[in-house]
């Protein structure tokens, strides 16, 4: 079955240290990989994404993920913290099953807390 | 702002009735994608429309149904409602379903029901 696991319901960081949200993934052929972040009350917005090509993608608001195959895990991260990422961070695989259906299995979530 | 547009923001109805939630997808986005978010099952697919047919099935209830009209619009109809369908009704679109699209999502439709 495909399914996404974010181990960890909640993370802490000092403003300033580099985070880490961690991602698993289980999917049957090659796995389209997403990141959304999701703030009170507003609708999730796309971060980045991972489709082919490169293991470590960059995207929003200095975030990046890297892919790992042998591991099947995307973890994201990004160098240097800040209050304003505090938020919930969900991610997401869109198992390829033909054709244009193209919907997204979320994780549970990461609730990502920095701390000035 | 995503450009992906839902009304109403809140609905609160009783156990029993039938609501309709709208979504305007962005500007030329043909597939659109519902999903209900609680606190308990987090975030579910519910159903796709591309192009104006249905595409994809998720854990939609039979209660539950939608359809996307010829200006690409979306509603979702949900009838027969009772306490657990109270949660956060979000839609979303992209240009196709092409596999490496994100989906961009609208700001959501929250449903408490008494």
């Amino acid at each position: 079955a495909q399914s996404v696991a974010q181990p960890e319901d909640q993370v802490n960081v000092a403003e300033g240290n580099p985070l880490t949200v961690k991602c698993t993934y289980s999917v049957s052929g090659n796995p389209y990989l997403f990141w959304y972040v999701q703030y009170p009350n507003r609708g999730l917005q796309f971060l980045l994404k991972y489709i082919t090509g490169d293991n470590l993608v960059k995207g929003s608001y200095g975030f990046e993920a890297e892919f790992n195959k042998s591991q099947t895990s995307f973890h994201l991260k990004k160098p240097s913290a800040l209050v304003s990422d505090s938020a919930l961070y969900f991610c997401a695989v869109r198992p390829d099953y033909g054709g244009s259906q193209g919907n997204l299995i979320f994780g549970k979530g990461t609730k990502l807390s920095v701390k000035p | 702002d995503s450009g992906v547009t839902q009304t109403p923001k809140h609905l609160i109805t009783a156990t029993g009735q039938r609501v309709t939630l709208r979504c305007s997808p962005r500007s030329g986005d043909l597939s659109v994608y519902w999903y209900q978010q609680s606190l308990d099952q987090g975030l579910q697919f519910l159903i796709q429309y591309y192009n104006g047919e249905e595409r994809a099935k998720g854990n939609i209830l039979e209660r539950f149904s939608a359809q996307q009209f010829p200006d690409l619009h979306s509603e979702l109809n949900l009838s027969s409602l009772e306490l657990g369908d109270s949660a956060l009704y979000f839609c979303a679109s992209s240009p196709s379903g092409t596999l490496s699209n994100e989906q961009f999502f609208g700001p959501g439709t929250r449903l408490t029901v008494l």
